[in-house]
């Protein structure tokens, strides 16, 4: 079915390494796409978005990729730090027809050893 | 920084009793979303909300859910008869209509139904 997805449901990673969590989605109508940040027990927290006119968007020590071809999404984070540890969902807005509603993935669980 | 407010942070409640979710948009923001998440699990689409009407829900959105925009500020969602598996974390959602598609999500209200 169509659904937006994440390839893996953990990821651990060394202070001051870089993080990449990867997204799939399945639908090729949607045209924007998003990542938050949910820290325990918070709401979820805009990062970055993207529109499927783009191929990248850069933000302070973020950057997503989409790669329409393969139907690929990533959220490449700089010098991780402590407080990134959260987890981390992409979202889809379907195109033609919607009212903007997001369709979330299961997430990722990133964690920063010091 | 304006934010999405949503009271109250804890909702319990017994099975069968109506309960009403509160939400303050973020003030110059016109499409208003609910979305849930069941401990563990994806954030799910509800419902969204424009000019005074649903503009599209998904299947959860049943005939025991209604939202209301009673006045200039609040936007709520209205569990008529819950039930023990309407527990999860209920998300309020904003965006503006100028040219953006990002949702900012308030911190959520955990209802726990026994």
């Amino acid at each position: 079915g169509e659904s937006v997805g994440l390839h893996l449901p953990t990821l651990s990673v060394q202070e001051g390494d870089n993080s990449i969590i990867n997204c799939a989605y399945s639908n090729s109508a949607s045209d924007y796409f998003i990542w938050y940040k949910q820290e325990s027990g918070k709401g979820p927290q805009f990062i970055i978005d993207i529109r499927s006119n783009m191929d990248k968007r850069q933000g302070q020590r973020v950057t997503v990729l989409l790669n329409k071809t393969v139907k690929h999404l990533s959220l490449q984070i700089a010098a991780t730090q402590p407080g990134d540890s959260a987890v981390y969902f992409c979202a889809e807005k379907r195109g033609l027809g919607s009212q903007g509603n997001l369709i979330f993935g299961k997430g990722t669980k990133l964690s920063v050893k010091p | 920084e304006p934010e999405v407010t949503q009271t109250p942070s804890h909702q319990v409640t017994q099975m069968g009793q109506e309960v009403i979710l509160r939400c303050v948009p973020i003030s110059n923001h016109l499409y208003f979303y609910w979305y849930r998440q069941i401990l563990g699990q994806k954030v799910e689409f509800l419902v969204s909300f424009y000019n005074n009407e649903i503009s599209e829900k998904s299947e959860i959105f049943d005939d025991q859910f209604s939202v209301e925009r009673p006045d200039g500020s609040n936007f709520t969602l209205k569990i008529r008869s819950t039930k023990l598996e309407d527990s999860a974390m209920y998300f309020c959602a904003s965006r503006t209509d100028r040219g953006t598609d990002t949702q900012y999500f308030g911190p959520g209200t955990r209802l726990t139904v026994l």
